[in-house]
């Protein structure tokens, strides 16, 4: 089944150290897009990729950045996490096309903990 | 911009019983509206969407929706729920190529 993957699941990290969230997809859609979701929050845009065309949402910090090498694949990568970047990560893609539908298909997202 | 109010925050019902989540959304454009479900720790997943024609929109498990422009509305409904019912329910409408989304509507379905 065409799907959006994210790996991994469940990522703990330390204060202030590196890490990198991956996601796939064999939809084969032009618009990827990476999402943070605190708590009982909705979804907050951080960025997406039309194509190769990355697009930084303007209250997106700094310490966030993100990779697409192919249309396959994004990261997310945290440069110096806080305790205020724990959260849930969701990667989406999306179509496009004359539709213009804008309709998201979501990955099952990756829990981060920073220690 | 585009933006979506969710009026209910959190919606407690019985199993079996009719629910109707509500949603209003301000737009000056096309409008191209959706509902996504989000069980714990999942994705959201896409229960509906409204683009063009009949306004009566069917989705899966049940669920349907009705888009009425003259009161920017998009509510949601479901006839009979079930206790799998429980989970996060969000309205979004669309604008170039993003979504907005409202705060979302929680429904806990007890038996």
């Amino acid at each position: 089944d065409a799907m959006v993957i994210q790996n991994p699941r469940y990522q703990v990290t330390q204060f202030g150290k590196p890490v990198t969230l991956s996601c796939s997809q064999t939809l084969n859609h032009n618009v990827m897009y990476w999402y943070q979701q605190k708590s009982s929050q909705a979804p907050k845009l951080l960025f997406h990729y039309y194509d190769k065309d990355f697009n930084n949402e303007a209250d997106t910090p700094d310490n966030f950045q993100s990779r697409r090498p192919n249309t396959s694949f994004c990261f997310l990568d945290i440069r110096s996490p806080g305790l205020g970047d724990a959260a849930m990560y969701l990667c989406a893609t999306s179509p496009t096309g004359t539709s213009g539908s804008y309709e998201q298909f979501f990955g099952p997202g990756t829990r981060l903990t920073v220690l | 911009a585009q933006s979506v109010t969710q009026l209910d925050s959190q919606v407690p019902v019985f199993e079996e019983a009719p629910v109707e989540l509500r949603c209003n959304y301000s737009s000056s454009v096309s409008v191209y509206l959706f509902w996504y479900v989000q069980y714990p720790n999942q994705g959201l997943q896409l229960l509906l969407k409204y683009l063009s024609g009949s306004t009566l929109v069917k989705g899966i498990n049940g669920f349907e929706a009705e888009f009425n422009k003259s009161q920017t509305s998009f509510h949601l409904r479901k006839p009979s729920v079930h206790i799998s019912d429980t989970a996060e329910y969000f309205c979004a409408v669309g604008d170039d190529y993003k979504l907005s989304f409202g705060a979302g509507t929680t429904v806990t379905v007890r038996a």
